[in-house]
Order: structure tokens, then sequence, then C-alpha cells
């Protein structure tokens, strides 16, 4: 089945560090690819939409400056928490879907963002 | 808010029960819909699908009834075993090619042995 990788699984850093998280499609192309957010005990909740080869949609009340989004390869995308505080850290979840209709989005297993 | 709902927060059941979780959805243009079972520290894992022309589908040990007309997604699963603990969402979208999942609250199910 769709296999989609996600990297690293855990983060622990320094407030103020910057953190990327990589999502890879590793049998199938993924012409959009989701971030969520959750937190503990939570739904996944919508952050952006990533499109290859163009800027993210991102959901209201998510910063764009904050969470910088790049798709450049139809089987990778990358979430970059920009100076990330205390408040960023969360469990950190992409899926990545194929293209044709009504087909369900395979997901990453996630990245846990801790923020000292 | 989120339009996909879904109440009944935990479910204890013993080992070998059958298990029903559910889900009430609010919009109507909705047409897909899908059911996640999430482990601790996990991504979603994908258990089963229906899209709105359909009324059931069964999988293996799990069975998915949708009511339009309700807009009510329940999710059963036969013979409960231990391995099936986790925390099980309902999700929804339009269908077209490309759009985002709209997730439910989620539900825990804890199986006793």
């Amino acid at each position: 089945g769709a296999v989609v990788s996600q990297h690293p699984s855990w983060v622990i850093c320094k407030s103020g560090t910057s953190v990327k998280i990589e999502c890879r499609s590793l049998d199938f192309q993924a012409t959009t690819m989701f971030w969520y957010r959750q937190f503990p005990k939570q739904s996944l909740m919508l952050m952006a939409t990533s499109n290859e080869g163009s800027k993210a949609t991102y959901e209201q009340g998510v910063e764009k400056d904050k969470f910088l989004i790049n798709h450049a390869s139809l089987t990778l995308s990358t979430l970059t928490v920009t100076s990330a505080h205390p408040e960023d850290s969360s469990f950190y979840i992409c899926s990545a879907a194929l293209t044709a209709f009504n087909q369900p989005q395979h997901f990453g297993d996630g990245t846990r963002l801790s923020i000292l | 808010g989120e339009s996909v709902g879904l109440h009944l927060p935990t479910l204890s059941v013993q080992e070998g029960d059958n298990s029903i979780i559910n889900c009430a959805y609010s919009n109507s243009a909705s047409d897909y819909f899908i059911w996640y079972k999430q482990e601790s520290g996990k991504g979603p894992q994908f258990i089963i699908d229906i899209r709105s022309n359909m009324d059931k589908r069964q999988g293996q040990r799990v069975t998915v009834l949708l009511n339009k007309t309700v807009k009510h997604l329940s999710l059963q699963i036969a013979a409960t075993q231990p391995g099936d603990s986790a925390v099980y969402f309902c999700a929804e979208n339009i269908g077209q090619a490309g759009t985002a999942l709209i997730f439910g609250k989620g539900t825990t199910l804890s199986v006793s042995s």
C-alpha cells in the first residue's frame, strides 16, 4: 500500500531554533500533501495544503511566515517551523493524497516537536 | 469549528465484544468518508472508507454504515481485540482531488482482556 515517510520523528530544541520536517511519499507521486498539527488528546487540525510547484494554501490562523512549506517535487514536501517557541510544541503530521478522486489520504507517523 | 463531530469520547469494551463508534457530520456536500485508527505516537492509519452513494461497506472485521438522512456515520468492529485499542477518527471531504480531510474529535477505544 501507499507509504508516507516523515522525518524526523522526534525533535527537541531550544527556543528560537528553526526546525525542518520532511514528508515523503515513497511509492507514489503526490501532487498534494497536507500538514496537520495535533495537540494532546485532540483531533488533527489542518494547517496547510501543499501543492507541488506552487505556493501552499494556509488555513485561517496559521502564520505562513512561521510555518514555511515547500513542495519542490511530487514526492517531497517540507515544513519549516521558523524561530520556534514553546507554544509551537506539538505533534506535526503530514499526509499525501493520490491524485484520483475519492482516494484515502495516507499519513506519515508524525513528528513530535518539543521546544524548550 | 469542525464540521465533523464525534461523541462518546471514550468507549470501553471487553475482548470479543462488538464495538460501535459513532460520528455525526454537518456538511451535506461531503461525499466521501473515512475512518482512521491512531495509536499513541503514530499517524492515523486508514481503516475503511465509504462513498456517499453507498450505505454500508464491509472490510475485515469492520463495517462502516452511512446514514445521509441524519448525517451519521458509524464504525462497527467485530470481535474486538486488545490490539484494536486506539483513538478512532472519522473524516470527511467533498471528494474533489486535492482537498483536505476534516477530522472529527476522536473516540478512544479501550479493550480489556
